[in-house]
């Protein structure tokens, strides 16, 4: 079993439409989580960074987090054609260890 | 506002040979990682550094080695090549230990 779980996709979208992006963990000793985008042939960039359960909103972007369930969120609010791009949850214990998800592809259709 | 580079960004090998992917930061920041990306795998760890002149092995260390010389700079080496080490190669740096950390561009690599 993976120690991060993350459906790849794609997901297919119309512009404006809500979009719930999931993944689940393993190891209930992990207590920070990330949330990454990544652009077709370009580097992954930080989109959220959480610490602990609960929401995190940073404009049209909500992260989540249930450490009780071991499952993290991603939201996207009226989502644009620029949001296409593969996201990747990510999350670590505090070590130098962060284990990736292996991304779910996003298509947002104008 | 370099961030994270790294060199090349593209290379074909053919099976055995040797080459040295470069990778560059300037935020001074003391760990840097080298990942790989493969389709439904994610990225995963080959080697790490937590300061100037140290390495350590990752998940999947077979058939790379790395060197810190300078803080600034983390090389990942392939002594011989193999189709197998087929993959887009990451650099990525952190602050410390629990950061987010900050990517390179990537290097598309070929083995044939």
């Amino acid at each position: 079993q993976k120690e991060v779980e993350q459906d790849p996709g794609p997901l297919s979208v119309p512009e404006g439409a809500i979009v719930s992006l999931n993944c689940t963990y393993s190891n209930s000793a992990f207590q920070y989580f990330m949330w990454y985008r990544q652009y077709s042939r370009k580097g992954p960039e930080l989109l959220m960074y959480t610490y602990s359960s609960g929401n995190k909103e940073d404009g049209r972007f909500t992260a989540q987090v249930d450490k009780s369930s071991k499952y993290i969120s991603l939201f996207i609010r009226d989502s644009q054609p620029s949001d296409s791009a593969t996201y990747l949850c990510a999350t670590g214990a505090g070590g130098f260890k962060t284990i990736f998800g292996a991304g779910t592809r996003l298509f947002v259709k104008a | 506002n370099a961030g994270v580079t790294q060199t090349p960004k593209f290379r074909v090998l053919k099976t055995g040979q040797s080459m040295t992917l470069l990778c560059a930061q300037d935020m001074n920041h003391e760990y840097m990682y080298w990942y790989r990306q493969d389709p439904g795998m994610g990225l995963r760890l080959i080697h790490y550094s937590v300061g100037e002149g140290t390495t350590a092995k990752g998940e999947v260390p077979d058939g790379y080695n790395v060197s810190r010389l300078k803080k600034q700079n983390f090389l990942l080496g392939l002594e011989s090549a193999a189709p197998s080490q087929t993959s887009v190669y990451f650099c990525a740096s952190t602050p410390g230990q629990g950061w987010a950390a900050f990517f390179g561009q990537g290097t598309r690599l070929t083995v044939v």
